[in-house]
Parts: C-alpha cells; structure tokens; sequence
C-alpha cells in the first residue's frame, strides 16, 4: 500500500531563515510527489511536482524539494523564509487509480 | 492557465435543504474530482468522475449526489445534510497525474 508521512504537524521559524518541511513516502514503485500549499479558506496551490525528470524540482516562491529514493523522501525547503509563507503545507503521492494520496499535513508559523 | 472555479463561495443551509456546489474548469481536462475537507486536515476523495462518467464513489452518503453534465461542469447536490457535513468542499482537475484545486466552497449545515 502507498503512504505519505509528515514528520513535523508544526514547524516555526523566524522571518529570514530556512524553512524545511519533511515528507517520507512508501511506494512499490517510483511516484509522483506532490507539494501542496493552503492558506486559511483558500484551495490547495501546487508548489511543486516530481516526476522523474530531475531529483532536484524547484517550485515557485522560492521552494524546493528534493527526491531522495534511497531515503524515501520528498523534504521541501526554503531558503530565507517570508511572513506570507505561513500556511499549511501537504505532501502527496499519486496513486496510479488516479487518486492523491496526502500526508496528515504541516502547518507552518512565521514569527517576525 | 490552469484555474478551476467553484461557486458559491460560502453556503449556508439548514438540515431540511436542498442547494447544489458548482465547478467549472476550461481546460477540456476530462477527469474531475469532489473532496471534502475539514479544519486543519487533509482533503478526504468523495467522487472521481472520468469523461463525464463517474469512476469512483468513497462510500459518501447518498445525501450528497454528484452529477457532470458535460466535460467542463461538475455539480454536487446538497439534499438533508448534517452538522458534521459542515466543511470546506474542493472541486479539481487533472491533466495527467497532477491535480489542479479550486478555491473550494465553505459549508455551514445548521
């Protein structure tokens, strides 16, 4: 059965420093793997996607993540972190049937 | 241009209503999803409808019933809800493995 694991259900970090959110995935097979972000009563934006073309994706607002197949994981990370990028993040894996699976979700507080 | 639409925004509804969701998406992408989300977890899968036909149904109760009249509109019929039906509800698309979310309907039963 495919998972998605979020180790942190809360990271905070102060304005201007890095931002990491991690991601473990089990799959039988290479996934696709999401990053969503969701601000409060807003839907879900793509931040970014990893399909096997390159380990390192970079998504917008200055996000990335990078897959690491022998660790099983999918870790975003943000270099200097801004007060706008306090939300709440997901993970997800897709699912061949055509479904997402999500991780349980990160929320992420910026402290100036 | 990869933007969905979901109307209304908010709805209010008592027990013994009956309202519809609506999403619409341009894109001719014809595999369109339903979820239902609650306050600080993930989006939960309800319905999976593939070139206008639905393909997947997670046991939702038949108070809630879905319909896509064509490849651009996806309804979901409100019918005798309940308080815990209460949520944030996503209406998306897929092109390919990636799934592109409305900005959703916030749903208060009362």
């Amino acid at each position: 059965a495919q998972s998605v694991t979020q180790l942190d259900s809360h990271v905070s970090v102060s304005e201007g420093t890095p931002v990491l959110l991690r991601c473990n995935y089990s799959s039988s097979y290479s996934p696709s793997l999401f990053w969503y972000v969701q601000h409060p009563n807003k839907g879900l934006q793509l931040l970014l996607k990893y399909t096997s073309a390159a380990t390192l994706v970079k998504g917008i607002n200055g996000f990335e993540a990078e897959f690491k197949k022998s660790e099983t994981s999918f870790h975003l990370t943000k270099p200097s972190a801004h007060m706008s990028d306090a939300a709440e993040y997901f993970c997800a894996l897709y699912n061949q049937g055509g479904k997402l699976i999500f991780g349980q979700g990160t929320e992420l507080s910026v402290k100036p | 241009d990869t933007e969905v639409t979901q109307t209304p925004k908010h709805l209010v509804m008592g027990m013994t209503n009956k309202k519809s969701l609506k999403c619409e998406q341009h894109m001719g992408h014809r595999a369109m999803y339903w979820y239902k989300q609650k306050a600080k977890k993930p989006p939960e899968l309800m319905f999976v409808y593939s070139y206008e036909k639905l393909s997947i149904n997670e046991s939702v109760p038949s108070r809630f019933s879905p319909e896509c009249p064509n490849s651009s509109l996806l309804n979901l019929h409100l019918h005798a809800l309940q308080p815990e039906d209460s949520a944030l509800y996503l209406c998306t698309h897929r092109r390919g493995d990636t799934q592109y979310f409305g900005p959703g309907t916030r749903l208060t039963v009362l």
